[in-house]
C-alpha cells in the first residue's frame, strides 16, 4: 500500500520569502511522485515530476522538489515566493507497476504582500 | 487542443436524482480517471480505465457506475445521488507512453446534492 503525508495544511508567506512544502510518503518500493497545483475554481496543473532520474527536480514557476530515498520525502521548494504563487498544492504518488495517482490532503498557499 | 473537458461545470441535484458527468479528452490518451475533491482530503479516485473496453473500482466507488464509451469519453453516473456525493469531480487521463507519466485534469464539476 502506499499514502502521502502533507505536513501542515496551511502554509502564509511574505512575498519574496521561502516557500517550503512537505511531502512525506510510504512504500515499499520506489515510486513516482509528483507535486499538482491548483488555482482557484480550477483543475491541477503538474508543477514537477520524480521518475528515479534526478534526484532533483525542477519545475515551472520556479519550483522546484528534492527526492531523499532515505526520508521518503519529496518536499517542494521555491526560494522567493510572488503573489501568483498562491493556491493549493498537492504530493502525489504512483508506484511503477500501477495506473492509479495517491493524493496527499493538499497545502494551501497564501502570499502576504 | 482542448485538453480534458468536462461538462457541466456545475449541477444541484436533489436527493434520489440521477446525472451524468460528461468528460473527454483529445489527446489519445489510454488511461482515463475520475476523483472527487473535498476540503482536507485531497483528490480521491472513483473509478479508473486504463483503456479502451476496461474500467476498474478505485479508492471510493460506492454510488457510482461509469462506462468508457470509446477511448476519448469516459462518463460517470450517480445512479441516486445523495448530500455525501456533494464534490469537485474531476476527470484526468494519461498516456501509457514510457517517459511521459503525467496525468492531465479537467476543470471540474461542481455538484451539490440537497
Amino acid at each position: 500500500a502506499q499514502s502521502v503525508t502533507q505536513l501542515g495544511s496551511h502554509v502564509s508567506v511574505s512575498e519574496g520569502a521561502l516557500v517550503l512544502l512537505r511531502c512525506n510518503y510510504s512504500s515499499s518500493v520506489p515510486p513516482y511522485l509528483f507535486w499538482y497545483v491548483q488555482y482557484p475554481n480550477q483543475g491541477l496543473q503538474l508543477l514537477l515530476k520524480y521518475t528515479s532520474a534526478a534526484t532533483l527536480v525542477k519545475g515551472i514557476n520556479g519550483f522546484e522538489a528534492e527526492f531523499k530515498k532515505s526520508e521518503t520525502s519529496f518536499h517542494l521548494t521555491k526560494p522567493s515566493a510572488h503573489m501568483s504563487d498562491a493556491a493549493e498544492y498537492f504530493c502525489a504518488v504512483r508506484l511503477s507497476n500501477d495506473y492509479k495517482l495517491s493524493f496527499g490532503a493538499g497545502t494551501t498557499v497564501t502570499v502576504r504582500a | 487542443n482542448a485538453g480534458v473537458t468536462q461538462t457541466p461545470k456545475f449541477q444541484v441535484l436533489k436527493t434520489g436524482q440521477s446525472m451524468t458527468l460528461q468528460c473527454a479528452q483529445d489527446m489519445n490518451h489510454n488511461s482515463m480517471y475520475w476523483y472527487r475533491q473535498d476540503p482536507g482530503m485531497g483528490l480521491r479516485l472513483i473509478y479508473y480505465s486504463a483503456s479502451e473496453g476496461t474500467t476498474d473500482k478505485g479508492e471510493v466507488p460506492n454510488g457510482y457506475n461509469v462506462s468508457r464509451l470509446n477511448k476519448r469519453e469516459f462518463s460517470l453516473r450517480l445512479e441516486s445521488a445523495a448530500p455525501s456525493q456533494t464534490s469537485v469531480y474531476f476527470c484526468a487521463s494519461r498516456t501509457s507512453q514510457r517517459g511521459t507519466d503525467t496525468q492531465y485534469f479537467g476543470p471540474g464539476t461542481r455538484l451539490t446534492v440537497l
